[in-house]
């Protein structure tokens, strides 16, 4: 099984629509982010949250929201969904450490179409 | 606060090398190397944690230059698996510099396309 998973991992919604998008991780790590992927712009951060008290906003966290429901579990919601924010979103995690440990690993993503 | 990644694109002949650099204007902590496929997650390469410190894998290795803020990826003797989009990904020092701040800022990615 993944160790970080993500639903659902294609979405077509409308516009004026709320959706959420879920991640589930089982590496036990405390970190876990949200990024958003449009083609020639990498990958921005939306939300992250290093502990389920801790939530910070991200880059682009305009029109997003986040609960971290648990330790695992992080999800993001667009309370009114916009075409604009049609893209491939990402979760990931992290447990910083040595170098040898300090690895972000990534969800298989969710594509959101928004019409 | 983006990290800028040079070049943009790059086309390569099986066998040939190339270099991929990441500058940022703040002071860093650590840079992360991943390379994602089409439409697929990124995949983690390498981190590097202190100036100077040069990794490697296989035939993909890089370099930190600390007190330059900038990375730099080396593809030697390049496969065609090796196409791809490259991204670093940055974590800088914070104002108190007991620590990283946690948060990974990415470049814009450089596209990579090995031929036979």
């Amino acid at each position: 099984d993944a160790d970080v998973t993500q639903t659902p991992r294609n979405r077509i919604t409308k516009t004026g629509k709320r959706i959420m998008l879920e991640c589930s991780q089982t590496k036990g790590h405390d970190r876990m982010y949200w990024y958003r992927q449009d083609p020639g712009l990498g990958l921005q951060l939306i939300y992250y949250s290093f502990d389920v008290k801790d939530i910070n906003k991200g880059e682009i966290s305009d029109g997003y929201s986040v609960s971290r429901q648990a330790q695992a579990k992080f999800s993001l919601s667009l309370e009114s969904a916009i075409p604009n924010q049609t893209a491939l979103y990402f979760c990931a995690t992290r447990q910083p450490g040595t170098s040898r440990t300090d690895t972000q690993y990534f969800g298989p993503g969710t594509r959101l179409t928004v019409l | 606060q983006q990290p800028v990644q040079s070049p943009q694109a790059v086309i390569l002949r099986e066998g040939e090398d190339a270099v991929i650099n990441c500058s940022s204007s703040k002071a860093l902590y650590s840079v992360h190397w991943y390379r994602q496929k089409h439409g697929e997650a990124p995949v983690f390469l390498m981190i590097l944690l202190k100036g100077g410190e040069q990794k490697g894998h296989e035939k993909i290795s890089a370099s930190f230059n600390e007190k330059k803020q900038q990375s730099s990826l080396y593809l030697t003797a390049s496969q065609l698996s090796y196409s791809g989009t490259y991204f670093c990904g940055t974590d800088r020092l914070p104002a108190i510099r007991s620590s990283n701040t946690g948060k990974l800022i990415f470049g814009q990615g450089t596209t990579l396309q090995v031929k036979p």
